[in-house]
């Protein structure tokens, strides 16, 4: 199975801070089929983007994704401060599909 | 708008079973694979299984192979999760989505606990 190791595993910043999320698999993961997900306490995770750098409905710009092959990247251009949550990592390129272990963003 | 709820969880002895159900309302089910991940309190997410549209092929994680079902119903919008041969390490809130692909729109989860 892909593993998908996510890192930092905590990153604390300051509101209105560039935040740089990275997931990274153990191989290519097949055609980008990569997507991130947001999730808060006590809450069911929400779709940020699918296919690598596709934003889901409703999701604000300042979030983006890019990457390809094994190395994968979120991006928060200005963090506000609904955005301090658990960030995950999920390929659904190649069964079974298999989730990273999460970054904590957290305030500083 | 697209609503999955979920049920059926509960507290169940070790090698006890549950049916976990999925009631979906919003969008055309019929159209939709639909896919259920689990997350063990304080821990994180674990894809478990997916369904496709029609029911025609199932996937499954490695840990719940030969013990977990998914199946669907589509005449009532609704996805099941059939669970048996429960172990400790099964306790964990169970998210049901829908989405052939990405998780579009997930649930609030049902809680199972496998415990003596």
């Amino acid at each position: 199975e892909i593993v998908l190791t996510q890192s930092p595993g905590t990153l604390a910043l300051s509101p209105g801070e560039r935040a740089t999320l990275s997931c990274r698999a153990s191989q290519s993961v097949t055609s980008s089929l990569l997507a991130w997900y947001q999730q808060k306490p006590g809450q069911a995770p929400r779709l940020l983007i699918y296919a690598a750098s596709s934003r889901a409905t409703g999701i604000p710009d300042r979030f983006s994704g890019s990457g390809s092959g094994t190395d994968f990247t979120l991006t928060i251009s200005r963090v506000e401060p609904e955005d301090f949550a658990v960030y995950y990592c999920q390929q659904y390129g190649t069964s079974p599909r298999t989730f990273g272990q999460g970054t904590k963003l957290e305030i500083k | 708008q697209v609503q999955v709820v979920e049920s059926g969880g509960g507290v169940v002895q070790p090698g006890g079973s549950l049916r976990l159900s999925c009631a979906a309302s919003g969008f055309t089910f019929s159209r939709y694979g639909m896919q259920w991940v689990r997350q063990a309190p304080g821990k994180g997410l674990e894809w478990v299984a997916f369904i496709q549209y029609d029911g025609s092929n199932q996937y499954y994680a490695d840990s719940v192979k030969g013990r977990f079902t998914i199946s669907r119903d589509n005449s009532k919008n609704t996805l099941y999760l059939q669970v048996n041969s429960l172990r400790v390490d099964d306790t964990a809130v169970y998210y049901c989505a829908k989405g052939s692909a990405s998780l579009e729109n997930w649930g609030q989860g049902t809680l199972v606990t496998v415990s003596s």
